[in-house]
């Protein structure tokens, strides 16, 4: 079965460089989540869409933005990077259904290391 | 503002032994899901619990939903070093015209010792 793609896997920057982070979801999944993971810590809710409009924003910087294309891929950009940055970012999809579930399914994630 | 509580966070066990781990809130979730992460990875949905009172399995892992929605608990049996990794609840509040609010408990660390 398909999976949700994050590209890149692995990302290096420097500070104060600009990075972003490609999320293509389950085909027919209409919402997109982003989650930032620091090392041994659980991942923190960024930001989500669905159908292509903003749905829920959580701790995302106001240095990142993100959007959600009519293919309903998703893209992070992340500028003016700093070291604190460096973490595990992920995304996730799912599909939402009248009263029912809206499991999420994640990518592999990206790695993303500021220097 | 809802919130997951998971219990315990951190556990480390002998193999073969059982443990549970709850997750609680004062809310009520229209679903809640399990995860767990093994470290550089994302994490992998393990189940979904929807109907209150509701138990699943899943080999050695058993999953209930509690009969108000409001907490869930993953009991697993002989755990086994496979077994360790991240465990995060999720549990799910459902809006007919934007996307679900999904919020994720604290987690918790289970560590399996051979």
């Amino acid at each position: 079965a398909a999976g949700v793609i994050q590209s890149p896997r692995h990302l290096i920057k420097e500070k104060r460089e600009t990075a972003t982070l490609k999320c293509y979801p389950i085909p027919r999944h209409d919402t997109v989540y982003w989650y930032q993971q620091g090392p041994g810590q659980d991942p923190q809710f960024l930001i989500s869409f669905y159908e292509k409009m903003q749905s829920d924003k959580g701790s995302i910087p106001d240095r990142f933005s993100a959007q959600q294309f009519s293919d309903y891929h998703s893209e992070l950009n992340m500028s003016s990077l700093e070291l604190g940055d460096s973490a595990l970012y992920f995304c996730a999809s799912s599909h939402s259904w009248g009263q029912g579930a809206y499991e999420q399914y994640f990518g592999p994630g990206t790695r993303l290391t500021v220097t | 503002t809802q919130l997951l509580e998971q219990s315990p966070q951190f556990l480390s066990i002998q193999e073969g032994e059982n443990l549970t781990v709850y997750c609680n809130s004062s809310s009520v979730f229209s679903s809640l899901q399990w995860y767990r992460q093994e470290p550089g990875e994302g994490p992998v949905l393990l189940v979904t619990v929807v109907t209150g009172g509701e138990v699943k399995k899943l080999k050695r892992l058993t999953f209930q939903f509690g009969d108000a929605r409001k907490d869930s608990s993953l009991h697993i049996t002989a755990a086994q070093p496979g077994d360790t990794g991240l465990y995060l609840c999720a549990g799910s509040t459902i809006g007919y015209s934007s996307a679900s609010k999904i919020i994720f408990g604290s987690g918790t660390r289970l560590s399996i010792r051979p």
